[in-house]
């Protein structure tokens, strides 16, 4: 089945510091990708769609500056923390549609962000 | 609007005893339904999908699930709990008028007890 890839999937970073994290579609192309932000035992909430080559739509209540989303190509996007803070400490999952698929979706195996 | 309730946040059996997780769903088209299943500190696997087939879907390591449109409900179920069935599961609507959008249920916990 198809595969996605998130990297690193435990990270611990300082206050104020700044954190990549990158979902990678690794056999198939993704038009569309899905970042998600997970609270210790809550659901997924749907932070923002990331669609290759243009600007990433964000759910409301998620602030642009703070969650930098980049989809440069079709098997990568990246999410970036900016001024991480220990509130910003949290399970990131994305996933990924292949492109021309619809309904179908796949996840990554997710990130867990520390922030001391 | 689509909106997916699971009716119950924790579910304890026993091992070797049926498992019944429920969900009722609302939407304004026809959905397609999903059940996600994650073990602690993992991302989500796919247990099983309805997209206007066949109503009883079956799905990975033994679940299955009914869409009953009439009850607007995906109840997932398996026969027999195994103790590495102990896991949180998520129900989960897609429209395709919502851009195949999803929208996850609250999610239950399911411990299985020796």
């Amino acid at each position: 089945g198809a595969v996605v890839s998130q990297h690193p999937s435990w990270v611990i970073c300082k206050s104020g510091t700044s954190v990549k994290i990158e979902c990678r579609s690794l056999d198939f192309q993704a038009t569309t990708m899905f970042w998600y932000r997970q609270f210790p035992k809550q659901s997924l909430m749907l932070m923002a769609t990331s669609n290759e080559g243009s600007k990433a739509t964000y759910e409301q209540g998620v602030e642009k500056d703070k969650f930098l989303i980049n989809h440069a190509s079709l098997t990568l996007s990246t999410l970036t923390v900016t001024s991480a803070h220990p509130e910003d400490s949290s399970f990131y999952i994305c996933s990924a549609r292949p492109s021309g698929k619809a309904g179908e979706l796949f996840f990554g195996e997710g990130s867990r962000l520390t922030v001391l | 609007a689509q909106s997916v309730t699971q009716l119950d946040s924790h579910v304890s059996v026993s091992e070797g005893t049926p498992v019944l997780l429920r969900c009722n769903y609302s939407s304004s088209y026809s959905p397609s339904l999903f059940w996600y299943v994650q073990h602690p500190n993992k991302g989500l696997q796919l247990l099983l999908k309805y997209t206007s087939a066949a109503t009883l879907v079956k799905g990975i390591n033994g679940f299955e699930a009914e869409f009953k449109k009439s009850e607007t409900s995906f109840h997932l179920t398996k026969p027999s709990a195994h103790m590495s069935d102990a896991a949180e599961y998520f129900c989960v609507v897609s429209e395709s008028n919502a851009g195949n959008m999803l929208t996850f249920g609250g999610g239950t916990r399911l411990m299985v007890k020796p």
